[in-house]
């Protein structure tokens, strides 16, 4: 089945660039999605890449996709304390049925 | 208008009661799902509807039941549940998915399910 892996902390200081990988194994030509969840809460898209493209950015993220090695990174400039969080990766599920798999998720601490 | 709302926000239940949570969108999205999320876990998919059709049960037990009355409402029955089910249930929607092609899901904040 899938399998989608990102390491599960980082901590950065404030202003910092912070980066977070996830590696998958499926291979479906489609998005591939970052959300985000604060503490009780739940998912908020974040941000995508089509698995054509090697890079995105929108504002202070930056999206980079090397679809070679199944390897996609989330890239947050300028880190501030409200990035902390934990940041899930979602590429394609199996199947057609639009389902996601998410990886662990990466808890992103920000010290001032 | 991105909103996906869950009623309710929290809930306490016995193992004998029977409650349901409510899920409701107005995006026109015709694709909706079921998570649940336990502490410190990603969100794992339950159920998925498709046009108020059942298209994935990922072996669920019978306990939950869901149930798609109308596009912009997803509902999830519970009934005789266990102290492991606590968890936060979180419900999505989405544009149906096209054969290789996965919409972005937009996700209500959660319910909090307590099982005592």
């Amino acid at each position: 089945g899938e399998d989608v892996e990102q390491s599960l902390f980082l901590s950065v200081r404030e202003g910092d660039s912070s980066v977070i990988n996830c590696t998958y194994t499926d291979s479906s030509s489609t998005y591939l999605y970052w959300y985000k969840q604060e503490p009780g809460a739940g998912l908020q898209l974040l941000t995508y890449i089509f698995s054509n493209m090697d890079m995105k950015q929108d504002q202070r993220l930056t999206v980079l996709l090397n679809k070679k090695d199944k390897h996609l990174s989330l890239r947050i400039a300028d880190t501030q304390t409200g990035d902390s969080a934990i940041y899930f990766c979602a590429p394609p599920g199996r199947g057609s049925q639009g389902n996601l798999i998410f990886g662990k998720g990466t808890k992103l601490s920000v010290k001032p | 208008d991105t909103e996906v709302t869950q009623t309710p926000k929290h809930l306490v239940m016995g193992m004998t009661n029977k409650k349901s949570l409510k899920c409701e969108q107005h995006m026109g999205h015709r694709a909706m799902y079921w998570y649940k999320q336990k502490a410190k876990k990603p969100p794992e998919l339950m159920f998925v509807y498709s046009y108020e059709k059942l298209s994935i049960n990922e072996s669920v037990p019978s306990r939950f039941s869901p149930e798609c009355p109308n596009s912009s409402l997803l509902n999830l029955h519970l009934h005789a549940l266990q102290p492991e089910d606590s968890a936060l249930y979180l419900c999505a929607s989405s544009q149906v998915a096209q054969t290789g092609l996965n919409y972005e899901q937009y996700f209500g904040p959660g319910t909090r399910l307590t099982v005592t």
